[in-house]
């Protein structure tokens, strides 16, 4: 059973350039929720997608867009890239519905650098 | 005031001690609350998932979940060198359909 996945790994941007990251939700998982975690904290909530459409959004500015697509992936789409995005980014997949026993699992992240 | 208060350590203990790791909240509607283990550059490890107040036991490894304190506790009995790692407490209002919000995380290294 495939855990969630991530790609890339690790990538190097530079300040003002864009930057697209990749998931693939755990095999029967519908919700994908992205989470942004700075060296030494914890991860913070983007959004959320289900049914290829945002259902909830955190405290991130527009510079922040996502994707769903009918299998269930999801990408994250970062634009005009600060010093500040540099993080790792975490993609967390979960099946929605009764939420008894049900909850998140993340992948292993994709570590951003911004210089 | 964070929603999710952790301390973040270090802790340090010697191999067999038991580990107490806790959070506090302050957003009552929390009722679903999770702790994940984080090794270092790795995504977060689901360890242990409870609903409202009670406690829940796996192995070595128990919650507890105290809604009048807002207060939540994981518990690790004889602790391993492969326990080291960071501790994220992780709680939401209504499950996988919000948002969930963490800790900043415990950094806990077990000597051998």
């Amino acid at each position: 059973d495939a855990g969630v996945t991530q790609s890339p790994t690790h990538l190097i941007k530079t300040r003002g350039q864009q930057v697209t990251l990749r998931c693939s939700p755990k095999s029967g998982h519908d919700t994908v929720s992205w989470y942004q975690q700075a060296l030494g904290q914890g991860p913070q909530f983007i959004f959320q997608y289900y049914e290829e459409e945002e259902r909830q959004r955190g405290n991130f500015p527009d510079r922040f867009s996502g994707h769903q697509f009918p299998n269930y992936s999801s990408e994250l789409n970062v634009n005009a890239l600060l010093l500040g995005d540099s993080a790792l980014y975490l993609c967390a997949s979960s099946l929605a519905g009764p939420p008894s026993g049900n909850t998140i699992y993340f992948g292993e992240g994709s570590w951003l650098t911004v210089v | 005031q964070k929603e999710v208060e952790q301390d973040p350590g270090p802790l340090s203990v010697p191999e067999g001690a038991i580990v107490s790791l806790n959070c506090t909240y302050s957003n009552s509607a929390f009722q679903y609350f999770m702790w994940y283990r984080q090794y270092s550059r790795k995504g977060p490890e689901l360890l242990m998932y409870t609903y409202s107040s009670g406690n829940k036991e796996d192995g070595r490894f128990t919650a507890q979940v105290d809604k009048s304190s807002k207060y939540i506790s994981l518990f690790i009995r004889d602790s391993q060198p492969s326990d080291s790692a960071t501790y994220l407490c992780a709680m939401s209002p209504r499950g996988t359909g919000n948002q969930f919000y963490f800790g900043t995380g415990t950094s806990l290294t077990v000597i051998p």
